[in-house]
């Protein structure tokens, strides 16, 4: 079995400041981890992936994360937020021996960013 | 590149009448993804097909929900008969991926269909 947690149901953050959402999984074998953000009446949209080699992934929108095997955790970061990037933000994993093709998502962390 | 396309963006109906929702998956894509999303509940999966053909159906809710993929361009979810309770956002999804790179690419996501059983 493979699951997710995003501890955090909302993450309050002034423009300029770093922020961090925090995702934590549970898979068997390797994990394949994904971050997507969705947008008020829009569909997920994909943000990054870690699949294997460095920890330190970057990806869209000034975004990054870092994986961590020993806490097994995937937290995305951002050195200076935007008002811009106040959204839904979803982890999600898949473990390299899985079978199927399905990913499983986390929660939601909804994220503020103030002016 | 167009990227996934449903349809209708929403749908209002009542109780009891049968709902048809569509998706258009990006092409070359061979995985198709359906998810229901709520406040309650979050994000769900209902079904996944692989190569048109369905793997993973264990989160349809009940009989009332069937999905279908005719052809590797067009999938189908049903509610015959809707209830209150199916009020939802439904969304589709498509991604690629076999062999070596089963699994480790993103999903794509349509912008949903916005579900009210009245």
């Amino acid at each position: 079995a493979q699951s997710v947690a995003q501890p955090e149901d909302q993450v309050n953050v002034a423009e300029g400041n770093p922020l961090t959402v925090k995702c934590t999984y549970s898979v068997s074998g390797n994990p394949y981890l994904f971050w997507y953000v969705q947008y008020p009446n829009r569909g997920l949209q994909f943000l990054l992936k870690y699949i294997t080699g460095d920890n330190l992934v970057k990806g869209s929108y000034g975004f990054e994360a870092e994986f961590n095997k020993s806490q097994t955790s995937f937290h995305l970061k951002k050195p200076s937020a935007l008002v811009s990037d106040s959204a839904l933000y979803f982890c999600a994993v898949r473990g390299d021996n899985n079978a199927g093709n399905m990913l499983t998502f986390g929660g939601g962390t909804r994220l503020m960013v103030k002016p | 590149d167009a990227g996934v396309i449903q349809s209708p963006r929403h749908e209002v109906t009542e109780m009891g009448q049968e709902v048809t929702l569509r998706c258009k998956p990006i092409s070359g894509h061979n995985s198709l993804f359906w998810y229901r999303q709520t406040m309650m509940r979050g994000l769900e999966l209902l079904i996944y097909f692989n190569n048109n053909v369905p793997i993973d159906d264990s989160g349809m809710p009940e009989d009332r929900f069937s999905a279908k993929m005719p052809n590797a361009s067009f999938s189908t979810l049903k509610i015959q008969p809707s209830e209150p309770r199916d009020s939802a956002v439904y969304f589709c999804a498509s991604s690629w991926g076999q062999g070596l790179f089963r699994g480790n690419q993103p999903q794509h996501f349509g912008d949903g269909t916005r579900l009210s059983i009245l």
